[in-house]
């Protein structure tokens, strides 16, 4: 089964609208991570934002924040305010504590932004 | 920001041979690194973990006479690929976990094969 799902493989947006990239995950582990990354075309990973599973409250940094739903097993990424730079692909992904702490990634998706 | 670095970054090899890839951990001790690979407009799928001093953990379905690891030191991972042929043609990245368990990732090596 599909640990991590981006439902979404290509969003277009308006530059300097919102938008969010969905993702959706499987763990019966209660201490997790769920972390997201751009990829622009360079193929560098840039870390993003990060989710605990025990964090109480959602996760912001800067224009990107974190809609986590744990009772929906979900973790979708917000980007406000959308621009140029930000197109490239996303990828949400998920560490398990009890497995050794590798990523596991989801298929990603690619946000287009439209000038 | 911790820095992981990766060489080379673009590698063409005949099929056949062998290529090496390093990641360093530059201004950190990394006990962990990982390998990815990624195939073109996919996701990043886990090959291997590496502990240092110890042997691999590879995923199911990567062949560890193919993609041998060695983690020689704190700050220092290699990925051979030996007898390449063009179906490894890929971009391989690495990551390297510090200390506080946050994880590093290189930037990426892309190896094609002829």
């Amino acid at each position: 089964a599909q640990k991590i799902t981006q439902t979404q493989p290509g969003m277009f947006v308006q530059e300097k609208e919102a938008v969010t990239l969905d993702c959706t995950y499987d763990t019966s582990d209660p201490s997790y991570g769920l972390f997201w990354y751009k990829q622009p075309s360079s193929g560098e990973m840039i870390f993003l934002i990060y989710q605990g599973s025990y964090d109480q409250q959602n996760a912001t940094e800067g224009r990107y924040s974190l809609n986590f739903q744990k009772a929906r097993k979900s973790a979708n990424l917000v980007i406000s305010a959308s621009q140029l730079g930000d197109s490239a692909m996303y990828f949400c992904a998920m560490r398990e504590e009890h497995q050794g702490g590798k990523l596991i990634f989801g298929q990603g998706t690619e946000l287009s932004v439209k000038p | 920001g911790a820095v992981v670095s990766q060489h080379p970054s673009r590698v063409i090899c005949k099929s056949g041979t062998s290529v090496k890839i390093e990641c360093r951990s530059l201004d950190f001790q990394a006990t962990t690194m990982f390998w990815y690979r990624q195939f073109p407009k996919q996701s990043l799928m886990l090959m291997a973990t590496s502990n240092e001093g110890s042997k691999a953990t590879y995923e199911q379905g990567v062949e560890k006479d193919k993609f041998l690891i060695n983690h020689a030191s704190l700050t220092l991972s290699t990925l051979t690929v030996t007898s390449a042929h063009p179906e490894d043609s890929s971009f391989y990245i690495c990551s390297a976990r510090d200390l506080e368990n946050v994880q590093f990732f290189g930037p990426g090596t892309r190896l094609t094969v002829l």
